[in-house]
């Protein structure tokens, strides 16, 4: 089965600092890898995703993903976060190509100091 | 244009009850989701629909819960008997089919005392 872990629950940073979310996950074959993230009193809305190709994902707001195939890892980065990047994020994944529904991890709750 | 909307957006029964939860998906989109999100969790997937038939129902806890879309657009989760450890939010999405983007709505919170 499918799983996702995500490395930390609580994350605080100061802003301009750099960030990095962990998250692996757990399956053998072909994955689609996802961020989402949750703005406080907001839909969950997909921040970047992994199909194929490049394994470094750029998506909105200056965010971006690589996935390590080796380390079945697909961590989040931001050089500089702002306080407007105060959200919980989370790491999901489905099996390519086979499967519709998406396996989330957990949950990053990220808090930005202003 | 309209995301996809729930209602109701809170709703709270009591214990035995039984409850539906609406999902209006974005106009066209062929597949549509269910999910629910306790406390502390991630969302958790519960039925997957493409058109008007469960495509993977593998979800759901038990047979106390069943979800319909008979017209291939508006879906309908229906939650017999409550249980405490039932509530949570219960997400909906939708999406254009396999391999496309997932648009989640806002949720309904259920709470049963």
């Amino acid at each position: 089965a499918q799983s996702v872990s995500q490395h930390n629950h609580h994350v605080i940073l100061s802003e301009a600092a750099s960030l990095e979310l962990g998250c692996n996950y757990s399956y053998g074959g072909t994955v689609n890898l996802f961020w989402y993230v949750q703005y406080p009193g907001q839909h969950l809305q997909l921040l970047l995703k992994y199909f194929s190709g490049d394994p470094l994902v750029k998506g909105i707001k200056g965010f971006e993903a690589e996935f390590i195939k080796s380390k079945f890892s697909f961590n989040l980065r931001k050089p500089s976060v702002q306080w407007s990047d105060t959200a919980e994020y989370f790491c999901a994944v489905n099996a390519g190509g086979r499967d519709d529904k998406i396996i989330f991890g957990k949950g990053t709750r990220l808090h930005i100091l202003p | 244009g309209a995301g996809v909307s729930q209602t109701p957006s809170n709703k709270v029964t009591e214990k035995g009850k039984y409850v539906e939860l609406r999902c209006d998906p974005i106009s066209g989109h062929t597949a549509l989701y269910w999910y629910r999100q306790s406390l502390g969790q991630g969302p958790e997937f519960l039925i997957y629909f493409q058109g008007t038939g469960a495509a993977d129902d593998s979800g759901l806890p038990n047979d106390r819960f069943f979800a319909v879309r008979p017209e291939g657009s508006v879906s309908t989760l229906k939650i017999q008997r409550t249980e405490r450890g039932d509530s949570a939010v219960y997400l909906c999405a939708s999406s254009a089919g396999r391999n496309n983007e997932q648009f989640f709505g806002p949720g309904t919170r259920l709470t049963v005392l």
